[in-house]
């Protein structure tokens, strides 16, 4: 059963534009959203966090959108950078201990 | 600080042998995960433990798969006998709590089963 489903499976984009990665989630007990980043041969490392409460949130060139009613939110990458080119994945938790679901990941290239 | 060490690094074993796997978290994060991910999807939690305590394990396998956290410290995975569909990377992640807190991921273990 897949609880969070991500879109799209792979982005190509040229350096400076703003990749766009969507997720969606049908537990309404989820209450913590968390991005991973993940390159090769290597494991996943938080990027950026959101809880329902906030609708939006910003760290250095990312963003979390997030929209508690449609039960959606998305990452943008102001200015993307080669240096971004990698695998993301978005999550979602609940529960006191936290269980996190990824979603299937995105696999994000950007050309310089 | 260091960060979630595992190992081995990669592993080539035969279906219907055993193979295991461990990790050692950062210390003093109480809750340790181990994660399954197979090539092209998003990691699954296999078992999630707090201190040495299982919180979850609820998409274990636990016919062929089982894990052991070692006085709250250490842990090791097991897998036995593999079957060629465990081929995947094992990751271990460790955080402070489960409670919102950031899991740091260790680089995995590479499973090929032939």
């Amino acid at each position: 059963q897949q609880q969070v489903k991500q879109s799209p499976q792979s982005l190509i984009v040229q350096k400076g534009g703003i990749p766009i990665i969507n997720c969606a989630y049908e537990n309404t007990a989820f209450d913590y959203f968390p991005w991973y980043q993940q390159f090769p041969g290597k494991g996943p490392a938080l990027l950026i966090a959101i809880r329902p409460d906030v609708s939006e949130k910003k760290e250095g060139r990312f963003t979390i959108s997030f929209n508690k009613s449609a039960k959606q939110f998305s990452l943008h990458i102001m200015d993307s950078q080669p240096g971004d080119s990698a695998t993301y994945f978005c999550a979602a938790a609940s529960g006191g201990y936290q269980k996190v679901t990824f979603g299937t990941g995105t696999k994000l290239q950007v050309i310089p | 600080e260091a960060g979630v060490a595992q190992s081995p690094r990669y592993k080539i074993i035969e279906k219907r042998q055993s193979v295991a796997f461990w990790c050692n978290p950062i210390s003093g994060h109480a809750t340790l995960y181990w994660y399954q991910q197979i090539l092209g999807q998003g990691p699954k939690l296999l078992i999630q433990f707090q201190n040495n305590g299982v919180v979850d394990d609820s998409q274990l396998p636990k016919d062929r798969f089982s894990a052991e956290r070692l006085k709250g410290v250490d842990s090791t995975l097991k897998i036995q006998p593999a079957k060629l569909e465990d081929s995947a990377v094992y990751l271990c992640a460790s955080s402070l709590s489960g409670a919102g807190t950031e899991a740091f991921f260790g680089q995995g273990t590479r499973l090929t089963v032939v």
